[in-house]
């Protein structure tokens, strides 16, 4: 089944505490996102990468990092997690070409809450 | 950054009845997507729009891509308890990235 999944689903950590999310999708993909989701807001970029070793930053980066050494795997990372960062996230991947690209698949979400 | 608008931003219909929601830009898109999301879930794509005056149906969803091109409009037809979620729209300034803005969301709620 193609799918994007993430873990953990749920986590509740402290300020300072260094975490990461992972994010695998088995669709082949050269395309995969972080959103995060908040109330009002919709979804926010928070990086992007268009192929192995290749990221880039989105709409809200401050205090987060991404890593894409292997072409299925996308983890983000938050060094020292802040009460600012308690959020909704998702990984999404697509194509990077052709019209389906536009399909990007997102993962079931990941709850943090940082305290 | 950009930013998207939609209206309403949340609605309460009876099953069977018809459904119009739209989202607005200051700006111009190239693309425009409508996405449902349900509760616990990722969003999923629903409809695609790549020009101008486009109007594209899934089933009982029809959405438009505006003239101006700085809106869209998603309608729902004669609506089911499982359309209830929130629906988002997603646009794309540019043709060949892959970075969308997403709207706020509109939260639809079906009354049986």
């Amino acid at each position: 089944e193609a799918q994007v999944t993430q873990n953990p689903r749920y986590l509740i950590t402290v300020t300072g505490k260094k975490l990461t999310v992972t994010c695998s999708q088995n669709m082949n993909h050269e395309y995969m996102s972080w959103y995060r989701q908040d109330p009002g807001l919709g979804l926010r970029q928070i990086y992007y990468s268009m192929n192995v070793e290749v990221t880039d930053k989105g709409d809200v980066p401050e205090g987060y990092k991404v890593s894409r050494k292997e072409k299925r795997n996308f983890p983000l990372i938050l060094e020292s997690p802040s009460p600012n960062q308690t959020s909704l996230y998702f990984c999404a991947s697509s194509p990077s070409s052709g019209r389906r690209r536009e399909t990007q698949y997102f993962g079931p979400g990941t709850r943090l809450l940082v305290l | 950054g950009q930013q998207l608008n939609q209206s309403p931003q949340s609605m309460f219909i009876q099953e069977g009845e018809d459904v119009s929601m739209n989202c607005t830009s200051s700006s111009i898109f190239n693309t425009w997507l409508w996405y449902k999301q349900e509760p616990g879930e990722g969003p999923v794509l629903l409809i695609a729009l790549y020009k101008a005056g486009e109007l594209t149906s899934n089933g009982r969803l029809t959405a438009q891509f505006g003239i101006t091109r700085k809106d869209s409009f998603l309608n729902i037809s004669a609506s089911i308890p499982s359309d209830v979620g929130i629906y988002f729209c997603a646009g794309r300034a540019d043709n060949y990235g892959q970075n969308f803005v997403f709207g706020p969301g509109t939260r639809l709620s079906v009354l049986p």
